[in-house]
């Protein structure tokens, strides 16, 4: 364990469903992140918080949404994806000048 | 953002050193140079951090030239379970905003 906790580990979802990708760190760090990793594609920035704050939003579509209650949780909401949102979804926290923490990460297939 | 380039893949042999470098040629003052190494399936894993100059730990050594415009990956006598993609990232993280390259696909051999 990392201390970055992500949940579900494996998703599958029909494109008309609407799901929750929720990710918990009690590392006391104050940045949160979720990240994209596409087949044979380099890690894609969806979303930075800091200290509960959005302050990221890399050209999303609005179909994930997220979502922040506390420096200690995470979640990214998913309603009306497309097959091609298949991927595995990395959750990661950081303090300071320091490096990040990741999850293990949520492997999601729309079907 | 300062882009990086390391090469897509490296093979090396058991116990062998092996040394990746990434290229980062408009780095910025304030930036510093991390490198994650990742296996299938999970989350990058911190290795190593640095500014400038060299930097060791129990894991790997990051040297980095008076002109930071690259940085080598040294692993000592690598094994089996060496084998991952490395990436190299550079940024501030009072920006909290680190971008991922396409990494240096590793793979060691008996």
């Amino acid at each position: 364990e990392t201390g970055v906790t992500q949940t579900p580990r494996h998703l599958v979802m029909g494109m008309t469903n609407k799901k929750s990708l929720k990710c918990e760190q009690h590392l006391g760090h104050n940045a949160m992140y979720w990240y994209k990793q596409s087949a044979k594609k380099p890690l894609e920035l969806m979303f930075v918080y800091n200290f509960k704050e959005q302050t990221e939003n890399n050209s999303v579509p609005s179909r994930f949404s997220p979502e922040c209650p506390n420096s200690s949780h995470l979640f990214l909401h998913l309603h009306t994806l497309q097959p091609e949102d298949s991927a595995l979804y990395l959750c990661a926290s950081s303090q300071a000048d320091y490096g990040y923490t990741f999850g293990s990460g949520t492997r999601l297939t729309v079907v | 953002l300062a882009k990086t380039t390391q090469p897509i893949s490296m093979d090396s042999y058991e116990g062998q050193e092996v040394n990746i470098t990434c290229s980062h040629n408009n780095i910025a003052t304030n930036d510093y140079i991390t490198w994650y190494q990742q296996f299938p399936s999970q989350g990058p894993r911190f290795i190593i951090q640095g500014y400038k100059t060299k930097v060791t730990n129990e894991v790997a050594s990051l040297f980095i030239p008076a002109d930071r415009k690259s940085s080598t990956l040294s692993l000592p006598r690598v094994s089996l379970s060496d084998t991952a993609v490395y990436y190299c990232l550079v940024g501030e993280y009072n920006f909290n905003k680190f971008y991922f390259g396409s990494g240096t696909k590793l793979n060691v051999k008996p």
